[in-house]
């Protein structure tokens, strides 16, 4: 059950994307298609913005949007704007009914 | 409104135990998978346990299997996490959380777990 790995942080200027990537193992990210990710503000539960990989809920911008190759995913992030700043984090089931987050990725818009 | 409110948190000695509870309401309560998942101070998330909705299949962290116990009271739309022998490194924030095709969709405000002698 070892942490997936994320960069600890990403910057862009509002208008630009950045990509914030989460590697794992078989295990997990590259054995399934149940990775999400996780949007947190200071002092906030985490939000859900990405599920199933790629798939947005109800209500989340289509400037978010997620990926997967092997046992990397990655989450993109376009047209950056400045209530983006947060913390992000992706989780993946794992098997056997137990499921791992990201490190987390600290996004900076400057 | 579909809503999740965590309680039982507070200050524990090392060794202490706590039961935490998580109300649910503005859904089928019985029809949802629920996760514990606790965040210490300046971490990322962990998750902790989950538990089916009706009951009778549970699962843990390593880090908690053997202290933990998760467990709901789908008459009172209610889960616990029932948590022994606590340590410092159990000290965190702990959330419910709902589960939705494998990932968390909804969350409580979070319920705050202090370990220290």
């Amino acid at each position: 059950q070892s942490a997936l790995t994320q960069p600890r942080s990403v910057s862009g200027s509002p208008g630009q994307s950045v990509t914030i990537s989460c590697t794992g193992t078989s295990s997990d990210v590259g054995g399934y298609n149940y990775v999400s990710w996780y949007q947190e503000h200071p002092g906030k539960a985490p939000k859900r913005i990405i599920y199933d990989v790629g798939k947005r809920p109800s209500g989340v911008p289509d400037r978010f949007s997620g990926f997967k190759s092997g046992n990397t995913a990655s989450l993109t992030i376009s047209g950056l704007q400045a209530e983006d700043e947060a913390d992000y984090y992706c989780y993946s089931y794992a098997g056997s009914y137990t499921w791992v987050f990201g490190g987390g990725t600290k996004l900076t818009v400057l | 409104e579909e809503q999740l409110v965590e309680s039982g948190g507070g200050l524990v000695q090392p060794g202490g135990s706590l039961r935490l509870s998580c109300a649910a309401s503005g859904f089928i309560f019985n029809t949802y998978w629920m996760h514990w998942v606790r965040q210490a101070p300046g971490r990322g998330p962990v998750w902790v346990s989950l538990i089916t909705g009706d009951g009778t299949r549970t699962s843990y962290a390593d880090s908690v299997k053997g202290r933990f116990t998760i467990s709901r009271d789908n008459a009172k739309n209610t889960l616990y996490l029932q948590m022994n022998s606590l340590t410092a490194d159990d000290t965190a924030v702990y959330y419910c959380a709902r589960d939705l095709q494998y990932s968390s969709d909804l969350w409580g405000q979070g319920t705050l777990v202090t370990v220290s002698s």
